[in-house]
Parts: C-alpha cells; structure tokens; sequence
C-alpha cells in the first residue's frame, strides 16, 4: 500500500467550475498536509498547508482535512486555465526524524474552455 | 530577492563520472532537502540537512553524496555508483525540521550521454 494515494487522473473540469481533488495517508499520526502545484517542467510551488481538522481557505483554494478519514482534499473554485497543472499531495509523516514529506504521485488537472 | 537557487539548469554525465549539482538558499533556512523526480513518479527522498555539519539518508541515498558546510549551500554529488541517474533533480528548504513547508527551487535535469 502506497503511504499517500492520488488518483493520477486527467481530470477534466470546464472553466468556471469546481475541481476536487483527493489524496488519501495511511501513516495515522500525520500531522502536517500540503498541496503543491506543478506545471509541466517546472518545480512543485507550495500552495496550500493545513496542519488541523477542517477546512482552510485561501482565495480559490480551499483545503480540507480529516485526520479520522486519512483524507486530505482541494477545492479549486472558478477553475481557470492556468489551474491546468499536477497537483502534489505531501504529509510529513512522525514516524523518522526531521521534515520529511512523503509525495503523492499528483493528480493532473485539465481546465477546458 | 530570496529563493533557492538551483544549477545547473541541465546537465550531462558521461559514463563513470561524477557530477556535482549546486544548490543555494539566502532564506536563512536551517533544513535543507535533495529529491529525485522520475516521470509518472512522485518525489523520493535523496538526503536531507537539518542543520549544518549534519545530513541524514533519505529514500534512496545509494549513489549519491551531500555535504552541508554552511547554511546557505547544499550540494549533491551523483557518482559512477548511480546506474540511473537519469531524472529531474529537485532540491528544497524550511525554516526548521518541524513541520513547516518546503520550497523548491527550479530544479536540474540531469541526462546520460
């Protein structure tokens, strides 16, 4: 089993619409979640973090978080074009020592005018 | 401005050598990481520093060296030992070791002749 799951997609959204995106932790004692986004050839740019139970906004973006589900999820409202991107789920998981991340593999997301 | 700066953009390694990649942060960062991005993969871990002097092996540290002998710079070493070194090549920092988020630089692709 895959310490953190995403489904690679595509997954194709008209504009204007809501993408959702979903990633899902085995390690229970996760405490720390983001979301990355990357263009094709280019690095992985931090866009959200979210450390407790709920939702966390943050302009389009809104990230949400069950520790008792192991799912972390991201909205993206108002999907635009330049939304077309792999979007990398990361945990920082407790067991080891220091920061380290665990990635997903990314969901790529496809805006469709 | 501040950032990680990453160099090469590419590079190529003949047989049997090694190659060093460069990799400098002026965030005043105290951990510093190394990943390795194959395509349809997520990150893998190569090393990581979470203090000067100090490094720890990541994921798949086997055919690569670092050093940390100051704060700002943490270079990777890709030696003969690596027999696939084809890959994108990521390097990344946090402020500290306990939880915060990483911020990658623009990344080095690294190709066989």
């Amino acid at each position: 089993q895959k310490e953190v799951e995403q489904n690679s997609g595509p997954l194709s959204v008209p504009e204007g619409a809501i993408a959702s995106l979903n990633c899902t932790y085995s390690d229970r004692g996760s405490q720390s979640f983001f979301w990355y986004r990357q263009y094709s050839g280019k690095s992985p740019e931090l866009i959200m973090s979210i450390y407790s139970n709920g939702d966390k906004e943050d302009g389009r973006f809104t990230a949400q978080l069950n520790k008792a589900s192991q799912y972390v999820s991201l909205l993206i409202r108002d999907s635009q074009p330049s939304d077309s991107a792999t979007y990398l789920c990361a945990v920082k998981s407790v067991t080891g020592g220091g920061n380290k991340l665990t990635f997903g593999t990314g969901t790529q997301l496809k805006v469709e005018l | 401005d501040g950032g990680i700066t990453q160099s090469p953009k590419y590079l190529f390694r003949k047989e049997g050598q090694n190659v060093t990649l460069s990799c400098e942060q002026n965030l005043n960062h105290d951990a510093m990481y190394w990943y390795r991005q194959d395509p349809g993969q997520g990150l893998r871990l190569i090393y990581y520093s979470q203090i000067v002097n100090d490094f720890q092996k990541g994921d798949i540290a086997e055919g690569y060296s670092v050093s940390r002998e100051k704060k700002e710079s943490f270079p990777l070493t890709v030696t003969s030992a690596q027999k696939n070194p084809t890959a994108f090549y990521l390097c990344a920092s946090s402020i500290d070791d306990k939880g915060q988020p990483q911020h990658f630089g623009d990344g080095t692709r690294l190709s066989i002749l």
